[in-house]
């Protein structure tokens, strides 16, 4: 059974640094992307961006190019989003996805979420 | 600011149908596949439709997905109490590079 475990929820300060993660299992992690969306309460989903496991190689979208950083150990089957420097925009519950072929999209099976708190 | 606008809000009595419209462009709808996702309250998204109007295994027949130019469509035939959720289209954007949701509707089941 594919299944993807995320990191639990944290509670960070402006201007302090995060790493979530998403663990797969059931299936063979190098061989499909992974992908972040981003949820903020009451709102829509938005496409963070993606890797490929098994190179590393990580696409974002506009939107959030250069305010997170995808990344990946497939010796330990985990992908990984981290923010350099939080702020209270980016609040929100973050989930990683798995598309249901080799491409990059649609997304059939989910992480539980991690909800990130940024707050004073 | 999603490129994909859906209504806010849709509803239905048990055992009606209710359709959802998702309204993009020629960079989104009108040249790649539409993917619909339901979202329970308090859970994860869970995907509907893709491709041409698949289903994933599990995912009731009563779910069905159409397109149109610009424009898509996810009909819910014989509205069941367990629809009431958060819908969201989404589709590949060539222009912006980017998987792109749509605004998102509410389905209340009166």
């Amino acid at each position: 059974e594919v299944q993807l475990v995320q990191s639990g929820a944290e509670i960070k300060k402006p201007g302090e640094s995060l790493k979530i993660s998403c663990k797969g299992s059931g299936y063979n992690f190098t061989d499909y992307w992974i992908g972040w969306v981003r949820q903020v309460p009451g709102k829509g989903l938005e496409w963070m961006g993606i890797i490929y496991p098994g190179d590393s190689d990580a696409r974002y979208s506009p939107s959030f190019q250069g305010q997170v950083t995808i990344s990946a150990d497939k010796s330990i089957s985990t992908a990984y989003l981290q923010w350099s420097s939080l702020k209270a925009s980016d609040t929100a519950m973050y989930y990683c996805a798995r598309p249901y072929t080799s491409g990059w999209y649609p997304f059939d099976y989910w992480g539980q979420g991690t909800l990130v708190t940024v707050s004073s | 600011q999603s490129v994909l606008t859906q209504p806010p809000s849709a509803s239905g009595t048990p055992g009606q149908r209710v359709t959802i419209s998702c309204s993009g462009s020629s960079s989104n709808i009108g040249g790649n596949n539409v993917n619909w996702y339901q979202q329970l309250p308090g859970t994860a998204p869970k995907l509907l439709i893709y491709g041409k109007n698949r289903r994933p295994s599990g995912v009731p027949d009563r779910f069905s997905g159409s397109k149109s130019g610009t424009s898509a469509s996810l009909a819910i035939s014989g509205l069941q109490s367990e629809d009431e959720a958060d819908y969201y289209c989404a589709a590949w954007d060539d222009s912006l590079n980017a998987y792109v949701f749509g605004t998102g509707t509410k389905v209340t089941v009166l």
